[in-house]
């Protein structure tokens, strides 16, 4: 099983819906990250959070808002949507961004449709 | 840019025999080499990190090498399982923040 948790599994949702993905992990890591993975490509990162703070946005639409209330969890609000933004959505933590010896620790990903 | 490419693309072979799976990079100034196995619909689980001063790790029937300055790395498996059938990712970290640019992976078939 994997440490960290991702919720809903799977999420359809319409272009003018709102709704939120959510992530958490009782690791202890002060690092965490959100991927989008299009079928039978790589992982794209989209945000980074390092202790409670952005500090990383690859330019992602601001129809994608990300959130880190506190250290053990991470949530993607989504509003908007467009269907090219149907993808597998992976959370991930490490001890912290400034470990280079620190691996990532994926969940298993909301698989998102939008209809 | 950091580019990371994987050969070859599809692999398949069977149980038994051991295999090595290939990713290159084309700038050398990592932090370190991650792989990661992703079985379908499944997130990634990491197998071995090699931080750029290391040349190799090991875990179990596995054996990460990283060639640094011609900017490869290579993942070697020992007596291949049905078990071990999944995609095969490599990921590089430059810069700062944990940054991860992740190649294009190998699906690899173990069959009976």
């Amino acid at each position: 099983d994997t440490e960290v948790t991702q919720t809903p599994k799977h999420l359809v949702m319409g272009m003018t819906n709102k709704k939120s993905l959510k992530c958490e992990q009782h690791m202890g890591h002060r690092a965490m990250y959100w991927y989008k993975q299009k079928a039978k490509k790589p992982p794209e990162l989209m945000f980074v959070y390092s202790y409670e703070k952005l500090s990383i946005n690859e330019s992602v639409p601001s129809r994608f808002s990300p959130e880190c209330p506190n250290s053990s969890l991470l949530n993607l609000h989504l509003h908007a949507l467009q269907p090219e933004d149907s993808a597998l959505y992976l959370c991930a933590s490490s001890q912290s961004t400034a470990f280079y010896n620190s691996p990532l620790h994926f969940g298993n990903g909301t698989r998102l449709t939008v209809t | 840019k950091q580019e990371v490419t994987q050969i070859p693309a599809a692999l398949s072979v069977p149980e038994g025999e051991n295999l090595v799976l290939n990713c290159s990079f084309t700038d050398s100034a990592i932090y370190n080499l991650q792989w990661f196995r992703q079985d379908p619909g499944k997130g990634l689980t990491s197998l071995l990190l090699i931080q750029s001063s290391q040349r190799e790790q090991t875990s179990g029937r596995l054996n990460a090498s990283l060639d640094k300055s011609s900017g490869r790395s290579t993942l070697y498996i020992a007596a291949s399982q049905p078990g071990d059938s999944a995609t095969y990712l490599c990921a590089v970290q430059t810069g700062t923040a944990s940054k991860l640019t992740f190649g294009t992976g190998t699906r690899l078939q173990v069959t009976l």
